[in-house]
């Protein structure tokens, strides 16, 4: 499979306790996106990378959240402290440079705060 | 910040329906629009996409939107539409390439 990956698939943790993503973009894509979609939402823009450049990140972004993506290839998102308001559907897509290309979207980690 | 509105929460239509799905953004500038859509399960897929050219745009699976500038709207059109084509529907739209901003989408049943 080609496409995006992210794992894992489904997380349960307990409020409080920190948990991390990960994504593997398409391996030409130089861009990859983090987005947050709650139910009945479309996704959200949390934060954008340029190879291995975080250049962008939206208010959404806390200073809990943490994203990284070394040597421009996989990326991962780190929560810290989880609250019950972080769970939703973190997406990551990626997309070759240019304003005019769709996104690639990876089939998401689903998060639930207890 | 840009918004987007999909009008329509929740449509049921019948196999053979025509259908249409209302969505207005609110930027005045140069934009690019999609629609996405996501089947039971499955992860977001691109439908079609406008940036320039053409306002009509032609999508996989018989799907096809009209950007008219003027009204600020980007509508989902398919003819004649099938049970497999129950899903959400998302349109999004961009202006800078480095973030879209989505609607909240709309769900679609389709009674075979």
């Amino acid at each position: 499979d080609t496409g995006v990956s992210q794992d894992p698939r489904h997380k349960i943790t307990k409020r409080g306790q920190n948990v991390t993503f990960r994504c593997d973009p398409i391996s030409e894509h130089n861009r990859l996106y983090w987005y947050r979609q709650t139910l009945g939402q479309g996704p959200e823009f949390l934060t954008y990378f340029q190879n291995e450049a975080q250049l962008e990140k939206s208010r959404l972004l806390s200073d809990r959240f943490s994203a990284e993506r070394p040597k421009g290839s996989f990326s991962t998102l780190e929560i810290q402290r989880t609250e019950q308001g972080d769970s939703a559907m973190y997406l990551c897509a990626s997309s070759p440079s240019g304003p005019s290309y769709g996104y690639t979207f990876g089939s998401g980690t689903r998060l639930t705060v207890v | 910040a840009q918004s987007v509105s999909q009008h329509n929460h929740h449509v049921i239509l019948s196999e053979a329906a025509s259908l249409e799905l209302g969505c207005n953004y609110s930027y005045g500038g140069t934009v690019n629009l999609f629609w996405y859509v996501q089947y039971p399960g499955q992860h977001l897929q691109l439908l079609l996409k406008y940036f320039s050219g053409d306002p009509l745009v032609k999508g996989i699976k018989g799907f096809e939107a009209e950007f008219i500038k003027s009204k600020f709207s980007f509508n989902l059109r398919k003819p004649s539409v099938q049970w497999s084509d129950t899903a959400e529907y998302f349109c999004a739209v961009s202006n800078t390439g480095n973030q879209f901003y989505f609607g909240t989408g709309t769900s679609l049943t389709v009674i075979p």
